[in-house]
């Protein structure tokens, strides 16, 4: 059973374009994040998320934590080539001591 | 900037070979993990460890073993490697943060077992 549900898992647009991936689960979480992976490296965090209805902003990057704490997205404004790659959202619950549950993760190719 | 590192980079050995893999982080984290990924696909965790002399089985059963002796080390050992093994490995320590806690990753272990 998948705990967290990542939409979609391909996404290919033109350089310019706006886009939102989702991360959904019936689960309640004490935190999310958002992590960027690019080929033959680890992910890197972009962002923690810890309140219902939490926006956070990172130049074109908006992250946005669901009010009840189950979902979340993020936007992408004017997309660029450097923007692609492999986003996975995690999300940890209170008494998880720091175990993340990951999603599986979008594929974002953004072409010139 | 994270400082975790891990060694080979890549490593491409024969079927029974028994193989370790190097975590090491200097930040002092308490918690570290290790995670098995196939390209482009979700993270899934096989091993994890609170603190020195604890580790736990993760989510994914592995074939792995792990040991953590010291803060900074956490090392993975096969000790027969198969073609089913072949994959990314990523390791991962994380401490408590005002975000709850935040995974830092190193760059990776692709395994080959042929």
């Amino acid at each position: 059973t998948q705990l967290l549900e990542q939409s979609p898992q391909f996404l290919s647009i033109q350089e310019g374009e706006n886009l939102t991936v989702y991360c959904n689960s019936s689960s309640v979480f004490s935190s999310l994040q958002w992590y960027r992976q690019e080929p033959g490296e680890g992910p890197v965090l972009l962002v923690t998320v810890v309140t219902g209805g939490e926006v956070k902003k990172l130049k074109r990057l908006t992250f946005q934590f669901g009010d009840a704490r189950k979902d979340s997205s993020l936007h992408i404004t004017a997309a660029q080539p450097g923007d692609t790659g492999l986003y996975l959202c995690a999300g940890a619950r209170g008494t998880s001591y720091g175990k993340l549950t990951f999603g599986q993760g979008t594929i974002l190719t953004v072409h010139p | 900037e994270a400082d975790i590192y891990q060694t080979p980079r890549y490593l491409v050995i024969g079927t029974g070979k028994k193989i370790t893999l190097e975590c090491s982080q200097t930040m002092g984290h308490d918690k570290m993990y290790w995670y098995q990924q196939d390209p482009g696909m979700e993270l899934h965790l096989i091993h994890y460890s609170y603190g020195v002399n604890s580790t736990e089985k993760g989510d994914l059963s592995s074939e792995s073993t792990v040991s953590r002796i010291r803060t900074e080390h956490f090392p993975l050992t096969l000790e027969s490697a198969r073609p089913s093994h072949t994959s990314q490995y990523l390791c991962a320590s994380s401490e408590r943060g005002t975000g709850g806690y935040e995974q830092y990753f190193g760059p990776g272990t692709r395994l080959t077992v042929t």
